[in-house]
């Protein structure tokens, strides 16, 4: 099983461009997560996905746009990436979204916005 | 407001050692409490859940612990090792059962 994996590791964009990072998992979870890492702020929540066919918001979703595709993918888009978006992006799922769902994480997304 | 305070500055310890990682929270009521290790350019990795009714939860080397009252959670590594050189982060559910994360401690093991 590879678990959550994520593409592209590193990317790098100009201000004004857009870009779609790819997440997938092969555990059948039901429940998908897209977070983001700063410096000094932790783990951010972005948006997530309960089940298949449903997204919310989550702490931090201004500039961003979700679909889950199917069960195994959950894609983030950036229509027009700002140098705030500028941090280190994770997918993350877990098997039902609740209060003690453990979640697994994917290697991460370095994303550079200039 | 709601918080999760763990200590921004690395903990630097001696091989063989205890660390203790601490976990403060203000403004939330969790019912279960998880810690993760991450490694540089890598994503967490999930270590250890503790339910609110339990005070204490061990696994090998690693032990948990989660006081209501004076809402903080104590992460213990006995005998530690270069190898356990990493950040350990905790999380907690908040009122809408979302887990929210604190900012992690890094730790530091010399041998």
């Amino acid at each position: 099983n590879a678990g959550v994996t994520q593409t592209p590791k590193f990317q790098v964009l100009k201000t004004g461009q857009s870009m779609t990072l790819q997440c997938a998992q092969d555990m059948n979870h039901n429940s998908m997560y897209w977070y983001r890492q700063d410096p000094g702020m932790g783990l951010r929540l972005i948006y997530y996905s309960a089940s298949e066919g449903t997204t919310d918001k989550g702490e931090v979703p201004n500039g961003y746009n979700v679909s889950r595709l199917n069960k195994r993918e959950f894609s983030l888009r950036l229509e027009s990436a700002a140098p705030s978006q500028t941090s280190v992006y994770f997918c993350a799922s877990s098997v039902n979204r609740g209060r003690a769902d453990t979640q697994y994480f994917g290697p991460g997304t370095r994303l550079t916005v200039l | 407001s709601q918080k999760i305070e763990q200590n921004s500055e690395a903990l630097n310890i001696q091989e063989g050692k205890t660390a203790t990682l601490t976990c403060n929270y203000t403004n939330y009521s969790p019912a279960y409490l998880q810690w993760y290790r991450q490694d540089p350019g890598r994503g967490p990795v999930f270590l250890l859940l503790i339910r609110e009714n339990e005070k204490e939860k061990r696994k090998e080397r690693l032990k948990v612990t989660f006081d209501t009252t004076l809402k903080q959670s104590l992460f213990h590594i006995t005998a530690s090792q270069p190898a356990d050189s990493a950040t350990y982060l905790c999380a907690l559910n908040n009122a809408g059962n979302m887990l929210t994360f604190g900012g992690g401690t890094r730790l530091m093991v010399k041998p």
